[in-house]
């Protein structure tokens, strides 16, 4: 089954407290991309990558880092987590031809609450 | 600024009813724009899409509108039913000297009641 797979799907952490989200997509995408979903403010793009070792800031950078060693991987860091990155984290892989002009999969999200 | 909007953040129709759902952009050279279905605890599924040199795409109950004049988007739902509960979202391809980006609204709610 072609999916985009976040773990973990819940995490209540402290502040400072270096963590990873990991992200993994089974379907050979090029693209792929992190966002934040926040009441009143939708999606918002933290980092993508258009292929491996390529990654571009998005929208809200600040306080993020992203790796893209393999195709299939693309974790997302923070360093040192502040309650101001309490989100629900969002990451979508799609393939790169055409432009871009496809649709985006979207893994099921994590919760992150830093305390 | 948002260059993806929705005119309602919610919406609430009767089962069996037909729902309109509209999205405004700003870019005029944007080329796709694609529709997406949030369901609660999930992450948005794709719906339908529609690219620039079209006006009109119809899918399962669904039907996509594009009115580039003034940059106007629209999702109806024919015979809305309660699994169309949801948080629908717009979003535009906006390419630029930058590079290209998805660029997405802040969503509408659907509540559909029996």
């Amino acid at each position: 089954e072609a999916q985009v797979t976040q773990n973990p799907r819940y995490l209540i952490t402290v502040t400072g407290k270096k963590l990873t989200v990991t992200c993994s997509q089974n379907m050979n995408h090029e693209y792929m991309s992190w966002y934040r979903q926040d009441p009143g403010l939708g999606l918002r793009q933290i980092y993508y990558s258009m292929n491996v070792e390529v990654t571009d800031k998005g929208d809200v950078p600040e306080g993020y880092k992203v790796s893209r060693k393999e195709k299939r991987n693309f974790p997302l860091i923070l360093e040192s987590p502040s309650p101001n990155q309490t989100s629900l984290y969002f990451c979508a892989s799609q393939t790169s031809g055409q432009g871009l002009s496809q649709p985006q999969h979207f893994g099921d999200g994590t919760r992150l609450s830093i305390l | 600024g948002e260059s993806v909007g929705l005119h309602l953040p919610t919406l609430s129709v009767q089962e069996g009813d037909n729902s309109i759902i509209n999205c405004a952009y700003s870019n005029s050279a944007s080329d796709y724009f694609i529709w997406y279905k949030q369901e609660s605890g999930k992450g948005p599924q794709f719906i339908i899409d529609i690219r620039s040199n079209m006006d009109k795409r119809q899918g399962q109950r669904v039907t996509v509108l594009l009115n580039k004049t003034v940059k106007h988007l629209s999702l109806q739902i024919a015979a809305t039913q309660p699994g169309d509960s949801a948080v629908y979202f717009c979003a535009e391809i906006l390419r630029g000297q930058a590079g290209t980006a998805l660029i997405f609204g802040k969503g509408t709610t659907l509540s559909v009641s029996s």
